[in-house]
């Protein structure tokens, strides 16, 4: 079992429709959490990061629950340009500081 | 005014080659990174660099070797290349090491084929 675990899609959805998204992660000594979206044949960015009171940037909005050891994002008012993947990233440091990234979420907005 | 760059951008080599790859960043941060991404578009730390001293070594082939000159620069080295290495390589730097609180900065990635 992977340590970071995402559906991968791909979500198909219209404009304007409003599309969440989780992660899992199995170790209880992660302790940061973040959202970064990678265009096709491009890097990584940073989207956002999740804090545990939660948190929202405009039409976006991140949760966590450490209890249940899930992350969630929610883009509200799809646009075409959200059409991307959506990567997980989980970081610990517990035997050395390690960065796990998601396999990642296709999203596909179509007009 | 690139943050992270890396060169080349794209590599097509020959099995058993030795090839590098060289990464720079202009943000002064003191921690430096590799991935690999493969086909499956699985992004998988391979090494981390804090301030020129290697801090993560994930099980990786010992033809991987990474260099860090100086804190703004992280190459890496193949030798013997194998099909296998086939992937998408990144490069990227974030200000911290421990905990990992901060973003990291990603670089455009080089498209590595060995044929």
């Amino acid at each position: 079992r992977k340590e970071v675990e995402q559906d991968p899609g791909p979500f198909n959805v219209p404009e304007g429709a409003t599309v969440a998204f989780n992660c899992t992660y199995s170790n209880s000594a992660s302790q940061s959490f973040f959202w970064y979206r990678q265009d096709c044949r491009k890097e990584p960015k940073l989207l956002m990061s999740v804090y545990s009171s939660g948190n929202e940037d405009g039409r976006f909005t991140a949760q966590l629950n450490r209890a249940s050891q899930y992350i969630s994002l929610l883009i509200r008012d799809s646009k075409l340009s959200d059409s991307a993947t959506y990567l997980c990233v989980v970081t610990r440091n517990t035997g050395g500081f390690k960065t796990i990234f998601g396999a990642g979420t296709r999203l596909f907005v179509k007009a | 005014d690139t943050a992270v760059s890396q060169t080349p951008k794209y590599l097509v080599t020959q099995m058993g080659n030795d090839k590098s790859i060289k990464c720079e960043q202009n943000l002064g941060h003191d921690t430096m990174y590799w991935y690999k991404q493969d086909s499956k578009k699985f992004l998988k730390i391979m090494f981390s660099y804090n301030n020129k001293e290697l801090i993560i070594n994930e099980t990786v082939p010992n033809r991987f070797s990474p260099k860090s000159p100086d804190k703004a620069h992280l190459n890496l080295h193949i030798n013997s290349l194998e099909l296998g290495d086939s992937a998408v390589y990144f490069c990227a730097s974030s200000q911290d090491r421990s905990g990992g609180q901060y973003e990291q900065y990603f670089g455009p990635g080089t498209r590595l084929t060995v044929t």
